[in-house]
C-alpha cells in the first residue's frame, strides 16, 4: 500500500535554515503537502505542491520535489523558535476524492 | 478563511458509552475526513465522505461508524468507546488540492 516516511526529529539552531525530508511511495502522488502542528493543536497547511512541479516557494518556505526518487523536502530559512512544531508530510493521488496519507511527522525543535 | 470545526476539543467517555464526534465546514466542500492521531503512528484513516450520505472506509474503520447526513457536517460514531479508542481525533475537509482541519477533539476512554 501507499507510504510515507519522514525522520522523527530534526533540532536547528535560530537563524540558520531547517530541512526536513520526507519520501513516498505512490507513484500516481498527485498532491504533495507539507502540514504544521503545534501542541495541542490541528494541523495547519503550510504548503502544496502539484507533481508536475519540482519547486515552489512562499516567502521562508521552499519545496523540493524529486518525482523520480519520490522524494519531498521543506527547507524553512532563517529558522524561528516559533518553527518549533511537528511537521507532516503527505501525498495525494488525486485532485479530490481520496483522502491524505501522512508521514509520522517530524519534531523540529528550534534552539535559541 | 475556510473553517472546519469540531464540537469539542476534550472529552472523557467511559467504556461502553456510544460517542458521536462533530464535524462542521463552512466551505461547501465535498470530501470530508475522520483521522485519529497516535504518538509515533502520524494519522491514520478512519473513514471520509466524498458526498451526502455516501461513506467510505479507511485504513481502521473498526469500531467506527459515520454519518453524512448534510454537506456541511460529519459525524464519527464510536458504537461502545474502549480504552483503545482513546487518542486524538482529526477531522478534515477537501475541495480539489487544499485540505483543512479542525483543531482536533482529545477523547479520553476510561
Amino acid at each position: 500500500g501507499e507510504d510515507v516516511e519522514q525522520s522523527l526529529f530534526l533540532s536547528v539552531r535560530e537563524g540558520d535554515s531547517s530541512v526536513i525530508n520526507c519520501t513516498y511511495t505512490d507513484s500516481s502522488s498527485t498532491y504533495l503537502y507539507w502540514y504544521k502542528q503545534e501542541p495541542g493543536a490541528g494541523l495547519q497547511l503550510l504548503t502544496y505542491i502539484f507533481s508536475n512541479m519540482d519547486m515552489k516557494q512562499d516567502q521562508r518556505l521552499t519545496v523540493l520535489l524529486n518525482k523520480k526518487d519520490k522524494h519531498l523536502s521543506l527547507r524553512i530559512a532563517d529558522t524561528q523558535t516559533g518553527d518549533s512544531a511537528i511537521y507532516f508530510c503527505a501525498d495525494s493521488p488525486d485532485t479530490g476524492r481520496r483522502a491524505l496519507t501522512f508521514g509520522s511527522g517530524t519534531r523540529l525543535q528550534v534552539q535559541p | 478563511d475556510v473553517k472546519v470545526t469540531q464540537s469539542s476539543r476534550y472529552l472523557v467517555k467511559r467504556t461502553g458509552e456510544k460517542v458521536f464526534l462533530e464535524c462542521v465546514q463552512d466551505m461547501d466542500h465535498e470530501n470530508m475526513f475522520w483521522y485519529r492521531q497516535d504518538p509515533g503512528l502520524g494519522l491514520r484513516l478512519i473513514y471520509f465522505s466524498y458526498d451526502v450520505k455516501m461513506k467510505e472506509k479507511g485504513d481502521i474503520p473498526e469500531g467506527y461508524s459515520v454519518s453524512r447526513e448534510k454537506k456541511e457536517r460529519f459525524s464519527l460514531i464510536l458504537e461502545s468507546a474502549s480504552t483503545n479508542q482513546t487518542s486524538m481525533y482529526l477531522c478534515a475537509s477537501r475541495k480539489l488540492a487544499e485540505a483543512f482541519f479542525g483543531q482536533g477533539t482529545r477523547l479520553t476512554v476510561v
